[in-house]
């Protein structure tokens, strides 16, 4: 079955350090993966999407995020987080029969000032 | 552009009513689709479609049913409510039929139901 979990359901960060949301995938086949975010009370937004090119993806607002198919994870990382950062983030996969997209439970992400 | 737009953004029914809710996009694109979201499970995939005419099952459908009779045009209906649809409903479209494509959400509907 093919699978996403994100591991925090909340994670908390001072302004001005690094964040790392953690997703790992389960995919029989090789996997096109997104990071979606989602601020308060607003539709989401694609922040950065893999499919199957360079394994180190640059996004916007200066997230990034790396595929490691030896560890089956998706994490995604800013080196210094705003306070503009503080939204809820989607880890999404692509299923490959079907058309379809299927989203992981979300991070909720606090900065704290 | 407005974009993906969706009506109403609050709604509340009773048990048993039934209600559609709208979504609409002005970017001419093909691949629609809802979504439901309820906390901590993301966002589960209700239907889709690829193009007028042309609707599919995704993971959560019954108690839905879909119609694209126009590209713009995207009816989510509820037939008869049950407390367990109550969740925030979003509406999605993308420029080619792939659901690969960079999706655009609308603000969403808050529903309940008692």
């Amino acid at each position: 079955a093919q699978s996403v979990t994100q591991l925090d359901s909340h994670v908390s960060v001072s302004e001005g350090t690094p964040v790392l949301l953690r997703c790992n995938y389960s995919s029989s086949y090789s996997p096109s993966l997104f990071w979606y975010v989602q601020h308060p009370n607003k539709g989401l937004q694609l922040l950065l999407k893999y499919t199957s090119a360079a394994t180190l993806v640059k996004g916007i607002n200066g997230f990034e995020a790396e595929f490691k198919k030896s560890e089956t994870s998706f994490h995604l990382t800013k080196p210094s987080a705003h306070m503009s950062d503080a939204a809820e983030y989607f880890c999404v996969l692509l299923k490959a029969a079907g058309n379809k997209l299927t989203f992981g439970g979300g991070t909720r992400v606090l900065v704290k000032p | 552009n407005a974009g993906v737009t969706q009506t109403p953004k609050f709604q509340v029914l009773k048990t048993g009513q039934s209600m559609t809710l709208q979504c609409a996009q002005d970017m001419n694109h093909e691949y629609m689709s809802w979504y439901r979201q309820d906390p901590g499970m993301g966002l589960r995939l209700i239907h889709y479609s690829v193009g007028a005419g042309i609707t599919d099952q995704g993971e959560v459908p019954n108690g839905y049913n879909v119609s694209r009779s126009t590209t713009e045009d995207f009816p989510l209906r509820l037939l008869s409510a049950a407390p367990s649809q109550t969740s925030v409903y979003f509406c999605a479209s993308s420029r080619g039929q792939a659901a690969a494509d960079t999706q655009y959400f609308g603000p969403g509907t808050r529903l309940t139901v008692l």
